[in-house]
């Protein structure tokens, strides 16, 4: 079945530092690929998203590329900033599997100023 | 924007109790879905629906049941609590396009 695997955390940056989020998957078809992120006490919003093969997702410095090729969709940012410190969540929906979504069991970032 | 609301954000109740959690989307979604989060083990699909009156187990459907009589709710019932169903419940919908859509979700704590 469907899985995806994602580092865990939890993470502790400093203030513009750089960062990585790994995430890998399994999917017996063609997923999409998405990136949540929950802020403390809140639901989980989409972060970016990506479609196919070589699509780069992209939204508030943060970016993620779908490389087919090592079943892969790594999270990165230049820069994090406090405001950045949440729980993100890597998922997939194989539309094989009636478009569910299927999570990671999420990373932890902390940021310090 | 979607919006996703859930009928309460804290919800306190007695092991036994009969449970009712609802959810209601304004984007016209066919799709609609109840996932519960714990921590180490992320976000695990409960039952979703694909139309109104229509329901699929998820991966941890036993002590839950669904409702969808109308296409904007969708309600998860807990037939008699217990205390390992506490835990953070999110619902979601989704459209024609393979993006799903969060509510901000209910802490029940069963006691």
């Amino acid at each position: 079945g469907d899985s995806v695997t994602q580092m865990e955390g939890p993470v502790t940056l400093s203030e513009e530092a750089f960062l990585t989020i790994n995430c890998t998957y399994t999917a017996t078809g063609y997923p999409s690929l998405f990136w949540y992120v929950q802020y403390p006490g809140e639901g989980l919003q989409l972060l970016l998203k990506a479609t196919k093969a070589d699509d780069k997702g992209s939204n508030k410095g943060f970016e993620a590329t779908y490389r087919k090729e090592t079943t892969s969709f790594h999270l990165e940012k230049g820069s994090v900033q406090v405001s950045d410190s949440a729980v993100y969540f890597c998922a997939l929906s194989d539309p094989g599997s009636n478009y569910k979504l299927t999570f990671g069991k999420g990373t932890l970032l902390t940021v310090n100023p | 924007d979607v919006k996703v609301t859930q009928s309460s954000r804290y919800l306190v109740k007695r092991t036994g109790e009969k449970v009712f959690l609802e959810c209601v989307q304004d984007m016209d979604h066919e799709n609609m879905f109840w996932y519960r989060q714990d921590p180490g083990l992320g976000l695990r699909l409960i039952y979703f629906s694909y139309d109104v009156k229509m329901k699929e187990k998820g991966d941890i459907p036993e002590g839950y049941s669904v409702s969808r009589e109308k296409k904007e709710r969708f309600s998860l019932i807990l037939e008699s609590a217990s205390t390992n169903q506490t835990s953070m419940y999110l619902c979601a919908s989704k459209g024609s396009l393979d993006t799903q859509y969060f509510g901000p979700g209910t802490r029940l704590t069963v006691l």
